[in-house]
């Protein structure tokens, strides 16, 4: 099964950027990092997903290092609304391949 | 983006009796739609992927005689928990895929339905 290691927790004041890190040593060369948040009872929710560039879209900014084993996802101006549990996945699939999630990071926007 | 609904977001039901959720596919068609079940404080864990026309693939562990998984047209995938006791109460989820050629895929899920079995 794909493996990404994520920080268990992480809180971020208000207005600040949050900065999520995720490893993931073993991915292939022809599997993108996407990343979904879950909010309190409700079903995961898509943010973004990049193969080797940086990635930016109207939700989040998405840094992969050069050698693709980490990855950066980064909320500019964090919200309370923000405050979820955050997954970082690798898949190669064009959409049809079953995700894996892992445990996540809890981040918590502090007021 | 692409909306999934599920149906019913909560039900509870007694000891012994079935449980029917849907999962539809509101402005796309999905030939392939995926159903995870998720404890309290635990990840997502997938139990099957449905595929349109043709039998589900069951996650290993996952009786398939217990969940029963039919998605009969391209847009609406059902989930039948038979004979549910107190241990399945979980929040069930699904997810579809919308398939652009134009872009790459993700798949986009559903609010979730809420099970709890006295």
């Amino acid at each position: 099964d794909a493996k990404t290691t994520q920080p268990p927790s992480m809180d971020c004041a208000e207005g600040r950027a949050a900065n999520l890190p995720c490893n993931h040593s073993t991915i292939s060369g022809n599997e993108y990092v996407y990343w979904y948040r879950q909010i309190h009872s409700q079903g995961p929710q898509y943010i973004i997903h990049g193969l080797k560039n940086n990635e930016t879209n109207e939700m989040a900014s998405l840094i992969i290092t050069e050698d693709r084993k980490s990855s950066t996802l980064i909320l500019p101006h964090a919200t309370l609304r923000d405050t979820a549990v955050y997954y970082c996945i690798f898949l190669s699939n064009f959409g049809n391949e079953k995700l894996t999630f892992g445990t996540g990071t809890r981040l918590t926007i502090i007021p | 983006g692409a909306v999934v609904s599920q149906h019913p977001s909560w039900v509870i039901c007694k000891s012994g009796t079935s449980v029917k959720i849907e999962c539809r596919s509101l402005d796309f068609q999905a030939t392939t739609m995926f159903w995870y079940r998720q404890f309290p404080k635990q990840s997502l864990m997938l139990m099957a992927t449905s595929n349109e026309g043709s039998k589900a693939t069951y996650e290993q562990g996952v009786e398939k005689d217990k969940f029963l998984i039919n998605h009969a047209s391209l847009t609406l995938s059902t989930l039948t928990v038979t004979s549910a006791h107190p241990e399945d109460s979980s929040f069930y989820i699904c997810s579809a895929n919308p398939g652009h050629m134009s872009s790459r895929d993700t798949q986009y899920f559903g609010p979730g339905t809420r099970l709890t079995v006295l």
